[in-house]
């Protein structure tokens, strides 16, 4: 079983929907946990970080995790087009250490 | 946030060769990683650089494979040795932000073996 799993979609919307993307992991002692958007041949871009458990929001996204269900969610409101990318969970034990990243989402937002 | 540039952005080598990657990030960074992606795959760690002493690899990378500098607190380099088809990847360095317990990265070395 591997520590983080993510459904690897592809995962394809309409202009203006609301987007969900989720993570699972096994690994008790994560505590950060990171969003990463990935343009194609581009590297990771972080979207979104979050500190042990709770909601962070910014602009569009929301973070979302839950400690006690080992769960992860980002969700994009009113998504655009320039929102499709395929969107990396990550996470780490300690602070600014190795990052254990999910499998990846492709999200595809049609106009 | 720490703006980071890799060298070369892409190669095509031969087998048996060697390609040296190049990570420059433009403050000093404490930590710096890198991390394979393979086609269509998501980031393995391959190493942490550790700046003047030899760097921490993970269970399935060595040394002899994919030795690594870090000269400094802004750079850093991955060499990928002896290469095989089975090395084709996109090559990733990150650098930790020091205020923001995160990581960015930079944009990737794509290298294809024939």
């Amino acid at each position: 079983q591997k520590e983080v799993e993510q459904d690897p979609g592809p995962l394809s919307v309409p202009e203006g929907a609301i987007v969900s993307l989720n993570c699972t992991y096994s690994n008790s002692a994560f505590q950060y946990f990171m969003w990463y958007r990935q343009y194609s041949r581009k590297g990771p871009e972080l979207l979104m970080y979050t500190y042990s458990s709770g909601n962070k929001e910014d602009g569009r996204f929301t973070a979302q995790v839950d400690k006690s269900s080992k769960y992860i969610s980002l969700f994009i409101r009113d998504s655009q087009p320039s929102d499709s990318a395929t969107y990396l969970c990550a996470m780490s034990a300690l602070r600014t250490r190795q990052l254990t990243f999910g499998s990846g989402t492709q999200l595809t937002v049609l106009p | 946030s720490a703006v980071i540039s890799q060298k070369p952005s892409r190669d095509i080598c031969q087998r048996g060769t060697s390609l040296t990657i190049q990570c420059q990030v433009d403050s000093q960074v404490t930590m710096m990683f890198w991390y394979r992606q393979q086609p269509g795959q998501s980031l393995t760690l391959i190493a942490t650089a550790n700046q003047g002493s030899e760097a921490t690899y993970e269970s399935g990378f060595v040394i002899d494979k994919f030795p690594i500098s870090r000269p400094n607190l802004t750079f850093s380099t991955l060499t990928v040795s002896n290469m095989s088809p089975e090395d084709s990847s996109i090559y990733l360095c990150s650098g930790d932000s020091g205020s923001t317990d995160t990581q960015y990265f930079g944009p990737g070395t794509r290298l294809t073996v024939l």
